[in-house]
């Protein structure tokens, strides 16, 4: 049972266009969600969060929104540069207390950005 | 800072050899610590989580454990590897929400 679902696997877009990665869950217990960058070899590194009490966070070409009611989330990268290119996860956590933070993620998508 | 290290980067065992991955974090201390696994096409698959010195719980069936001897060590382990042991390990640890990441290693089983 998939809990967080990534459905492209793959998504290619110009230079200077926007990205707009989809993530779609279906525990209503998680309250954030997290997005993570991936190089290949390396760990994931994080990039954007939010929380199920906002709809829409920005940090620099990063903006990440929330629409509680489907369940759903998305990335978007705007503009999008060729170092974007790299598999984008998304997380949910439904540990906003207690101990222990475990992440779900999804499958993945990768982006790639074409000069 | 906060640092976490994971080794081996790379490994190449045979079928039915053992296995020990090491992870350290380093800068903060009691922190939750976890092993995920990303098999070729998949995700990012929870395979433990610890809590504390000697916590350890699993989340899925599998041919591997791991153990925390020490506050800021976690050890993914195998007594005898299958050829679906191969994967991308990584250790992370968190304090608060969200995940931070070791740079992985990539186990093949041969």
């Amino acid at each position: 049972d998939q809990q967080v679902k990534q459905n492209s696997p793959s998504l290619s877009v110009q230079e200077g266009r926007i990205s707009i990665l989809n993530c779609d869950y279906t525990n209503s217990m998680f309250d954030y969600f997290l997005w993570y960058k991936k190089y290949p070899a390396e760990g994931p590194t994080f990039l954007i969060s939010i929380s199920s009490i906002k709809d829409k966070n920005e940090d620099g070409r990063f903006t990440v929104f929330l629409n509680k009611s489907a369940k759903h989330l998305s990335l978007h990268i705007v503009p999008s540069q060729p170092g974007d290119s790299a598999v984008y996860f998304c997380a949910a956590s439904g540990g906003s207390g207690g101990s222990n933070y475990k992440l779900t993620f999804g499958k993945g998508t990768l982006l790639t950005v074409n000069p | 800072s906060q640092t976490i290290h994971q080794w081996p980067a790379t490994l190449v065992q045979p079928v039915g050899s053992p296995l020990s991955l090491e992870c350290t974090v380093e800068g903060t201390s009691n922190p939750n610590l976890y092993w995920y696994r990303q098999a070729a096409g998949r995700g990012l698959q929870l395979l433990f989580y610890s809590v504390g010195i000697g916590q350890i719980s699993s989340e899925v069936p599998q041919n591997l454990s791991a153990s925390r001897p020490q506050d800021r060590q976690f050890i993914l382990s195998s007594k005898k590897l299958l050829l679906s042991d191969s994967g991308f390990y990584l250790c992370a640890w968190t304090r608060r929400l969200g995940a931070f990441f070791g740079q992985g290693t990539r186990l093949t089983v041969v």
